[in-house]
């Protein structure tokens, strides 16, 4: 079964401590994986697109890379107004349909 | 430019009753989609509407109808609410791998 997984569930720093968030999938063939930002009583917000393994994109203190199997949302020297839910998904080659993740609750603290 | 609203923000229904949900965008996006967040799950689709006039089921359609009246208008219906509906709906427009949500409608079925 098809399927996106995230950890950890919810995930609590100082700010200035960095860490990674972590998102595992299983697709028959991936054509895109994406991370959105998700703010209380908000809808998800666009963060990044990555297709291949082996790509990185990076956004302020935030910076996504993928594998075959996995993908990683690095957040460097975080600030409280990084507080947020962080979700993936991914897109097989077959299927417009998105597979979301539950989340990683990200709560820095200042 | 406001993206993408929806209407009502909060609405509580008893089981059995009808009410539809409003969405509207104005980023002239072909593609439009309505979703459910559940807690500690994933988004999940529930219809999806390529261009104006078409519509597709998603994940989760059952007991839910949809209109895609216009290019900016995409509606979710639910003829006979059920507590099971208990969620909290957005839409989003946009290319399935770039997406923009709305603030999402937080209903409760009783």
């Amino acid at each position: 079964e098809d399927q996106v997984t995230q950890s950890p569930e919810a995930l609590r720093l100082q700010e200035g401590e960095s860490s990674s968030l972590n998102c595992s999938y299983t697709v028959s063939g991936l054509r895109g994986l994406f991370w959105y930002r998700q703010d209380p009583g908000k809808g998800p917000e666009f963060l990044f697109t990555l297709y291949s393994a082996g790509e990185e994109k990076e956004k302020e203190r935030l910076k996504a890379t993928l594998t075959k199997k996995e993908s990683f949302l690095h957040i460097t020297a975080p600030k409280p107004e990084d507080s947020a839910t962080y979700l993936c998904a991914v897109q097989e080659d077959s299927n417009y349909q998105l597979i979301w993740g539950a989340g990683t609750k990200l709560i820095i603290k200042p | 430019n406001a993206g993408v609203t929806q209407t009502p923000k909060f609405q509580v229904l008893k089981t059995g009753q009808s009410m539809t949900l409003q969405c509207a965008q104005d980023m002239n996006h072909n593609s439009m989609y309505w979703y459910r967040q559940d807690p500690g799950m994933g988004l999940r689709l529930i219809y999806y509407s390529a261009s104006e006039g078409t519509t597709d089921k998603g994940e989760v359609p059952n007991g839910y109808n949809v209109s895609r009246l216009n290019k900016r208008e995409f509606s979710l219906r639910l003829e006979s609410a059920a507590p099971s509906q208990t969620s909290v709906y957005f839409c989003a427009g946009g290319r399935s791998y770039e997406q923009y949500f709305g603030p999402g409608t937080r209903l409760t079925v009783t």
